[in-house]
C-alpha cells in the first residue's frame, strides 16, 4: 500500500518570495507522482507529475518538482509566487502495477501575501 | 472541469433521508471515482467504476453505494444521510487504469447533512 505525508497544512508566503511546498511518501512498490492544485471553489487539476526518467519535473504556472527516491521525497517548488499562486496543493501517488488507486496527501494550504 | 458536470453543486438535506449525486462525462472515458474531501483528509476514494455496471469500492464505501448504467453517467447514493457524511464530493474520470493515469476532477458537490 502506499500513504503520503505533506509535511505542511498551512503555508504563508509574501509575494515573489520562493515557496517549497513538502510532500514524503510510502511504498513497497515503485510509484509515479503527482502535485494537483485546487484554487478556491474549483475541482482539482494537474499541475505536474513524474512518471519515470528526469528527477526534476516542470509543471505549468512555473512550478517544479524534484522526485528524491532515496529520501522518497517529491517536493513542490516556485522561485517567485504570486498572488493568483493562492490555493490548495495536493500531492498524490500511484502504484505502477496492480490497480489504479491514487492516494492523496492531506493537502497543503498556499497563502500568498501582497 | 471540461466535460464533467456534477449535480447539484449544493445540497442541504436532513438526516435520515437519500441523497443521489450525479457525474456526467462527455470525454467517453472508461474509468470514472468518487471521492470526498474532508479538511486534513485530503480527498478519499468512495467507489469507482471500471465500466458500465462495473464498479468497486474504496477506502470509505460505507454508506454509500453507486451505479452506472451508461459509459457517460455514474450516480454515487447516500441510502440514508447521517451528518458524517456532510462533505464536498468530487468526480473524477481517467482514461486509463495504469497508475500513470491523471484524473480530470468535476467542480464539486457541497453536501450539508443536518
Amino acid at each position: 500500500a502506499q500513504s503520503v505525508t505533506q509535511l505542511d497544512s498551512q503555508v504563508p508566503v509574501f509575494e515573489e518570495a520562493p515557496v517549497e511546498l513538502r510532500c514524503n511518501y510510502s511504498s513497497s512498490v515503485s510509484v509515479y507522482l503527482f502535485w494537483y492544485v485546487q484554487y478556491p471553489n474549483q475541482g482539482l487539476q494537474l499541475l505536474l507529475k513524474y512518471l519515470s526518467g528526469s528527477t526534476l519535473v516542470k509543471g505549468i504556472n512555473g512550478f517544479e518538482a524534484e522526485f528524491n527516491k532515496s529520501q522518497t521525497s517529491f517536493h513542490l517548488r516556485k522561485p517567485s509566487v504570486h498572488i493568483s499562486d493562492t490555493a490548495e496543493y495536493f500531492c498524490a501517488v500511484s502504484a505502477n502495477t496492480g490497480g489504479f488507486k491514487t492516494i492523496f496527501g492531506a493537502g497543503t494550504r498556499l497563502f500568498v501575501k501582497a | 472541469d471540461a466535460g464533467i458536470t456534477q449535480s447539484p453543486r449544493h445540497k442541504v438535506t436532513e438526516t435520515g433521508t437519500p441523497v443521489t449525486l450525479r457525474c456526467h462525462q462527455t470525454e467517453n472515458h472508461r474509468y470514472m471515482y468518487w471521492y470526498r474531501q474532508d479538511p486534513g483528509h485530503g480527498l478519499r476514494l468512495i467507489h469507482y467504476s471500471y465500466g458500465v455496471k462495473d464498479t468497486d469500492k474504496g477506502e470509505v464505501s460505507d454508506g454509500y453505494s453507486v451505479s452506472r448504467s451508461k459509459t457517460e453517467d455514474f450516480l454515487l447514493t447516500l441510502e440514508s444521510a447521517t451528518s458524517s457524511q456532510t462533505s464536498v464530493y468530487f468526480c473524477a474520470i481517467s482514461e486509463s487504469s495504469s497508475g500513470a493515469n491523471v484524473l480530470t476532477f468535476g467542480a464539486g458537490s457541497r453536501l450539508t447533512v443536518l
